[in-house]
């Protein structure tokens, strides 16, 4: 079973700057199994990033994600106001497909 | 244009049965698996299980002896049952395609269940 850490909990930052999220495996994942959503109150996820880093359909380039093995991370340059929410990764590489805790970007 | 309604009983007592179904529209129904996914109050996301229309499936070890899923591939609908439910499986289930080495991208609307006496 693969369990993810995300860091931090919170980041609390301004409309403008950047982010940087951690996700991290607690084994490698044998190919780019790894899925990043964004989820704001009463809403449900949606999908951001699939395959470490390929956006998915309507995603703007503001989001990045990289990473390989046990460490990936999700970029977001310049915080626009609809972007503060929580954030988690998945693994899809083996059953259970577990997800992180959860980040929350939160504006300072 | 892919959408998933679901739809289930929202209030039950302790040691009742969660019943869940989600109806797909649009895209196919045969080339993914189909997932459940559910959060408590104020948490985060738990990954409960996965089914392919020819019935296989994949769960959450730790609910696995209360959980089973179906599917009735003639209505692109599949099912979630969890069994003796209590407090702790209050929260918001979600059914979304994908699965297996795929990931969830279209999700349902999310089912808010409450266990209580």
């Amino acid at each position: 079973e693969i369990v993810l850490t995300q860091s931090p909990g919170t980041l609390s930052l301004s409309p403008g700057e950047g982010a940087t999220l951690s996700c991290r495996a607690s084994q490698s994942l044998s190919g780019r199994y790894l899925a990043w959503y964004q989820q704001k109150p009463g809403q449900a996820p949606r999908l951001l990033i699939y395959d470490i880093s390929s956006r998915a359909t309507g995603i703007p380039d503001r989001f990045r994600g990289s990473g390989s093995g046990t460490d990936f991370t999700l970029s977001i340059t310049r915080l626009e106001p609809e972007d503060f929410a929580v954030y988690y990764c998945q693994q899809y590489d083996i059953s259970p497909r577990a997800f992180g805790q959860g980040t929350k970007v939160e504006i300072k | 244009q892919v959408h998933l309604q679901q739809w289930g009983a929202g209030l039950l007592k302790p040691s009742e049965t969660l019943s869940l179904t989600c109806a797909v529209y649009g895209g196919s129904f045969t080339d993914f698996y189909w997932s459940w996914i559910r959060q408590p109050p104020g948490k985060g996301l738990e990954w409960i299980g996965e089914i392919l229309h020819t019935g296989d499936t994949n769960y959450n070890p730790s609910l696995k002896s209360r959980v089973s899923m179906s599917v009735e591939t003639s209505k692109h609908q599949f099912s979630l049952r969890l069994t003796s439910v209590t407090a702790a499986d209050t929260g918001v289930y979600y059914c979304a395609r994908g699965g297996g080495k795929t990931f969830p991208d279209y999700w349902g609307q999310g089912a808010l269940v409450t266990v209580s006496s």
